[in-house]
């Protein structure tokens, strides 16, 4: 399948410092990939949807101005974490799609465990 | 809305013996479901789709999924469980109109004794 690589896969950082997560799609354009978090022993809960070139969607109830989320290219999306707080020490994981194709299922990222310290 | 049930938090099953890990769905429109299996702190692996065509569909490592579209359902089964397959399983769905937007179940973690 395709292969989506996310990085770091672990961070630990202090209380109020911004941390960057990155989502890259290695072998092919993702003009569409998504942000998740999970909490201990819960499912993925959607945060943003990042679109190529344009400002990010994000569901309801999420910061946008806490959770940065920039898609300057069709391989990259970053996550950035402003202001971070031990309350967002969390797994972060990104997806992303091919946008066309006959591959209807997303791919993911290894995923990022962000400590808040 | 789309939204996604698993019933079950946990299921344990005997190496050998048969496993399903259920899955109902809700979603305007017609379905596109998956499930993905985790492990401990990784990412998603993709194990199999329904879109459309035979209601079982066979996927990844001897998983099989049946789309029953009277009950609403996408379990997940196989035949013979392995000490391996101890992971976390998720159920997903989207809509064939809602864009790309997947939304998960909350996950049924599988235990397989030897």
């Amino acid at each position: 399948g395709a292969v989506v690589s996310q990085h770091p896969s672990r961070v630990i950082c202090k209380s109020g410092t911004s941390v960057k997560i990155e989502c890259r799609s290695l072998d092919f354009q993702a003009t569409t990939m998504f942000w998740y978090r999970q909490f201990p022993k819960q499912s993925l809960m959607l945060m943003a949807t990042s679109n190529e070139g344009s400002k990010a969607t994000y569901e309801q109830g999420v910061e946008k101005d806490k959770f940065l989320i920039n898609h300057a290219s069709l391989t990259l999306s970053t996550l950035t974490v402003t202001s971070a707080h031990p309350e967002d020490s969390s797994f972060y994981i990104c997806s992303a799609r091919e946008p066309q194709g006959s591959r209807t299922e997303a791919f993911f990222g290894q995923g990022t465990r962000l400590t808040v310290v | 809305a789309q939204s996604v049930a698993q019933p079950e938090d946990q299921v344990n099953v005997a190496e050998g013996n048969p496993l399903t890990v259920k899955c109902t769905y809700s979603v305007s429109g017609n379905p596109y479901l998956f499930w993905y299996v985790q492990y401990p702190n990784r990412g998603l692996q993709f194990l199999l789709k329904y879109i459309t065509g035979d209601n079982l569909v066979k996927g990844s490592y001897g998983f099989e999924a049946e789309f029953n579209k009277s009950q609403t359902s996408f379990h997940l089964k196989k035949p013979s469980a392995l000490v391996s397959d101890s992971a976390l399983y998720f159920c997903a769905v989207r809509s064939d109109t809602g864009g790309f937007k997947t939304i998960f179940g909350a996950g049924t973690r599988l235990f397989v004794k030897a």
